[in-house]
């Protein structure tokens, strides 16, 4: 059964701070990566996909990297802003089935 | 289209009534999911359909839950005997078939069972 794990669960940074945060994955078996952005009380927004064959994906100021063999990967904030604070969701897609598997969410506050 | 749609987007319900959720995905979008999301926690699926079928259940999908996307458009979701536990934000997204998973949510109704 794949487990995804977030960490930090809760980071809190100063407007400008480049930042990663980190996602890790139990089985090595899957079909894209997905990172989504959840503000409170909202739905999920899509920010980027991986597909297993990659290795990273670029959207603005942010990137996400992807190293299927060790279980692993980041999305990168480049100078955060006070509108970047969310809840940061990535989720792994296995390759049978349709299935999404969370993780438990990095919950970042960037301070003006 | 503006996006996935979901009603009601809160409802309030005393233990033991039924409850139905819609959901309208994105009109060209063939894929819809329900998950489950608690407080703090990353959302759980629940069930896919591809079309009007319903292709995969999870097993916290109990017999309490049931899920239909008759004319393969809109879909429902209904929980029978409510209990508090499942009190709950009920999200649904829907996706293309073209290969790429990307999925887009609706902003969840959002369920409170007293």
């Amino acid at each position: 059964k794949q487990e995804v794990t977030q960490i930090p669960a809760a980071l809190s940074v100063p407007e400008g701070e480049n930042l990663v945060l980190n996602c890790s994955f139990t089985d090595s078996a899957i079909y894209n990566l997905q990172w989504f952005r959840q503000d409170p009380g909202k739905g999920l927004t899509s920010l980027l996909l991986i597909q297993s064959s990659q290795r990273e994906q670029t959207s603005g100021r942010l990137n996400a990297s992807l190293d299927k063999s060790s279980g692993r990967s980041t999305l990168y904030i480049a100078a955060s802003q006070p509108g970047d604070s969310a809840t940061y969701l990535c989720a792994a897609l296995p390759n049978a089935g349709n299935m999404l598997t969370f993780g438990g969410g990095t919950r970042l506050m960037v301070k003006p | 289209d503006t996006g996935v749609s979901q009603n009601p987007r809160h409802k309030i319900t005393k233990r033991g009534q039924n409850v139905t959720f819609r959901c309208d995905p994105i009109s060209e979008h063939n894929r819809l999911y329900w998950y489950r999301q608690t407080l703090g926690q990353g959302p759980e699926f629940l069930t896919y359909f591809q079309n009007e079928a319903q292709l995969e259940k999870s097993r916290l999908l109990s017999d309490r839950f049931s899920a239909e996307r008759p004319k393969g458009s809109f879909s429902t979701l209904e929980i029978q005997r409510t209990e508090q536990g499942d009190s709950a934000m009920y999200l649904c997204a829907s996706s293309t078939n073209s290969g790429d998973e990307k999925l887009f949510f609706g902003s969840g109704t959002q369920l409170s069972v007293l």
